[in-house]
C-alpha cells in the first residue's frame, strides 16, 4: 500500500500553461518535500515543508502544506520546457532515522 | 561538491549471478538508503542504514541483502540474480536528525541501471 498518493501520474501540457500536482495521504506527516528528477539523474531536492498551512515560493514553483499535514501540492505557474521531469513528493513520520515514504511521482512534459 | 557516488551507471547480468552495487558517500551521514525505481511504482525503499554494522529492511527486502563496513560505504548485494530484479537501484544518504529539529534531506546518486537476462 502506498502511503503517499501523487496525481496525476503524467502530465503533458504547453509552455506557458500552469498546472498543480497533488500528494495526498490519510497519515500525518511531520514534513513533506518535494523532488525533481531528471533522467539518467537522481533526484534533487526542490522544498521542504514543515509546518501545518506553510506555503513556499520557488520562483514559479508554489508548495504548499495542508492545514492537517496530510497533504501537499505543488503548482507552477507558465510552465517552460526546463521544467520537465518526474517530480515526487515525499513525507517523513517524524523519527530519527531519516526515512522518507515517496509518492509514485508525476512525469511532466512541457512542450514549447 | 558533495556528492553520493554509485560506482556502476549500467550493468547486464544473467540469472542467478550475484550482484553487488556500490554507493560511497563524502558527506559523514551517519544514514545511507537503497531504493529501486520502476516505471508508476515510484521509488521503493529496500534497506537502509543509520549506522555502521546497522541494518533495517524496507518496504521490499526480499532477494536483497545489504553491507555498511565502513561509515561511508553501502553495499546491496544480490545474491542469486532473478531478471524481476530488472531495475533501476538509487543510493541516498542523510545525516541523522533527532525528531523535532528539522526535516532529513535525502542526497541522491545517478542511479545504478541493472538489466538481468
Amino acid at each position: 500500500t502506498q502511503l503517499l498518493e501523487q496525481s496525476p501520474q503524467f502530465l503533458s501540457i504547453q509552455e506557458g500553461e500552469n498546472l498543480t500536482v497533488y500528494c495526498n495521504s490519510s497519515s500525518v506527516f511531520s514534513s513533506l518535500q518535494w523532488y525533481r528528477q531528471e533522467p539518467g539523474e537522481g533526484p534533487v531536492l526542490l522544498v521542504t515543508v514543515v509546518t501545518g498551512g506553510e506555503v513556499k515560493k520557488l520562483k514559479r514553483l508554489t508548495f504548499q502544506f495542508g492545514d492537517a499535514r496530510k497533504d501537499s501540492s505543488l503548482h507552477i505557474t507558465a510552465a517552460q520546457p526546463g521544467d520537465t521531469g518526474l517530480y515526487l513528493c515525499a513525507g517523513a513520520k517524524g523519527s530519527t532515522l531519516g526515512r522518507l515514504y515517496f509518492g509514485r511521482g508525476t512525469q511532466l512534459t512541457v512542450w514549447p | 561538491d558533495v556528492k553520493v557516488t554509485q560506482s556502476s551507471r549500467y550493468l547486464v547480468k544473467r540469472t542467478g549471478e550475484k550482484v553487488f552495487l556500490e554507493c560511497v558517500q563524502d558527506m559523514d551521514h551517519e544514514n545511507m538508503f537503497w531504493y529501486r525505481q520502476d516505471p508508476g511504482l515510484g521509488l521503493r525503499l529496500i534497506y537502509f542504514s543509520y549506522d555502521v554494522k546497522m541494518k533495517e529492511k524496507g518496504d521490499i527486502p526480499e532477494g536483497y541483502s545489504v553491507s555498511r563496513e565502513k561509515k561511508e560505504r553501502f553495499s546491496l548485494i544480490l545474491e542469486s540474480a532473478s531478471t524481476n530484479q530488472t531495475s533501476m537501484y538509487l543510493c541516498a544518504s542523510s545525516p541523522l536528525r533527532r525528531a523535532g529539529s528539522g526535516a532529513n534531506v535525502l542526497t541522491f546518486g545517478a542511479g545504478s541501471r541493472l538489466t538481468v537476462l
